[in-house]
């Protein structure tokens, strides 16, 4: 079946350290998002890239940092710099028809990552 | 920029109709979605309005009033399993990110 991956679902940080999130996605879709959700929140777009080896900054990046070395993979690290990391982790997808984006994101299951 | 609107909690009795509404402020609009997220899992797409008036696809229809800036997602004949939060989404062709509102939590009561 196809879909987007993320794992681990919980994590666990020690503040000052560096950690990577991941998502893969067997949907061959082109663009991958990166958001993060505190509780009662909407939605808030870290990183976001709409191709291989290109990716652009969305509205809260200060932190974070991300690669898209393949088309199917799209890690989150969340850095030491990131100061309120505690949040759920949501991974997304999508991609064209026709040339046109789609209307529709796939998500992944999530990340919970507390720091303690 | 983006932004939406939405009440951040609506209650409702089984069988019953409920509306949650979402007005919206944009640069540029391509439409409007609606995604269902129940506690700790993943959003997952409900609806799209591309242009004015209403979609309906079994007990959910959305609706949209492009000169209002207004949209609402319908629920009828309510389930315990419709209660999950329901996030309004609008995209920026441009750069084709998606941005979402706070949400709405649904709370279904028997």
């Amino acid at each position: 079946d196809g879909g987007i991956t993320q794992s681990p679902k919980y994590l666990f940080r020690k503040e000052g350290q560096n950690v990577t999130l991941s998502c893969e996605q067997n949907l061959n879709h082109d663009a991958m998002y990166w958001y993060r959700q505190d509780p009662g929140q909407g939605l808030r777009l870290i990183y976001y890239s709409q191709i291989v080896n290109d990716f652009q900054k969305g509205d809260i990046a200060e932190g974070y940092s991300v690669s898209r070395e393949k088309k199917e993979s799209f890690p989150l690290t969340v850095t030491s710099a990131q100061k309120n990391p505690t949040a759920f982790y949501l991974c997304a997808s999508t991609t064209r028809t026709g040339g046109a984006w789609n209307t529709e994101a796939f998500f992944g299951q999530g990340t919970r990552l507390t720091v303690v | 920029g983006q932004s939406l609107e939405q009440p951040s909690e609506v209650t409702a009795v089984e069988g019953a109709i409920v509306q949650i509404n979402c007005t919206y402020q944009t640069s540029g609009f391509y439409g409007l979605s609606w995604y269902q997220q129940h506690d700790g899992g993943a959003p997952t797409f409900l609806s799209y309005n591309a242009l004015d008036g209403l979609e309906e696809t079994g007990r959910f229809s959305s609706f949209l009033s492009r000169s209002d800036s207004y949209g609402y997602l319908l629920l009828q004949e309510l389930q315990m399993k419709d209660s999950a939060s329901y996030f309004c989404a609008v995209r920026d062709q441009d750069f084709n990110k998606f941005y979402f509102g706070s949400g709405t939590k649904l709370n279904v009561k028997p």
